[in-house]
């Protein structure tokens, strides 16, 4: 199946300080990306719709000025959580939809391999 | 998305199937069951999809009723690598929404 990379796979920063994560789609090309948060213990939550070359769609309760999505091409989306704090601790995982490829609801979508955020 | 009711957890012994039930009973005529899993602290692995079709692929079957209110997930010969939280994900949009999911312990 289709590979999506992320990147970093584990983050430890101070608190104030921002990180990027990065998600690559390997082997195709993602017109869509999608962003979730995890919790322990808790499932996943959608945090943000990216599509290329245009602006993110962010789901309610999620700051986007916090969380900054950039999607500038079709194979890299990026994930910058801004002036982090311990409560922004939590794992992310990307998601990419496959340009070109089936349309609508037939269609896998592939996750990369998440990060673990740990702010001290 | 149509919201989906699974059991929290269940256990499996070791080479046999585990069958992971899962009830939407409000899906709606175009609207797909998708499964996952994830195992812990990585990302979800995609296992199968289907629609209305009893769906199989070389990781599991897919049993759809023919309501399309429920399903149940098989993994013919379950491996202690099986566990893992499974998700059933009845999905309607571009995204998937994921509910609680089924804690799977498969043991020796």
């Amino acid at each position: 199946g289709a590979v999506v990379s992320q990147h970093p796979s584990r983050v430890i920063c101070k608190s104030g300080t921002s990180v990027k994560i990065e998600c690559r789609s390997l082997d195709f090309q993602a017109t869509t990306m999608f962003w979730y948060r995890q919790f322990p213990k808790q499932s996943l939550m959608l945090m943000a719709t990216s599509n290329e070359g245009s602006k993110a769609t962010y789901e309610q309760g999620v700051e986007k000025d916090k969380f900054l999505i950039n999607h500038a091409s079709l194979t890299l989306s990026t994930l910058t959580v801004t002036s982090a704090h311990p409560e922004d601790s939590s794992f992310y995982i990307c998601s990419a939809r496959a340009a070109g490829g089936r349309q609508g609801l037939d269609e896998k979508l592939f996750f990369g391999s998440g990060t673990q955020l740990s702010v001290l | 998305d149509a919201k989906t009711t699974q059991p929290t957890s269940m256990d499996c012994a070791e080479g046999r199937a585990a069958n992971l039930p899962c009830n939407h009973s409000t899906i709606s005529g175009n609207e797909y069951v998708y499964w996952y899993r994830q195992i812990h602290s990585q990302g979800p692995q995609y296992i199968i999809h289907g629609l209305k079709n009893n769906e199989t692929n070389e990781m599991a079957s897919l049993i759809i009723t023919e309501d399309r209110k429920s399903s149940t997930l098989i993994l013919p010969h379950a491996t202690l690598r099986d566990t893992a939280v499974y998700y059933c994900i009845v999905r309607a949009g571009n995204m998937l929404t994921f509910g609680g999911g089924t804690r799977l312990m498969v043991k020796p």
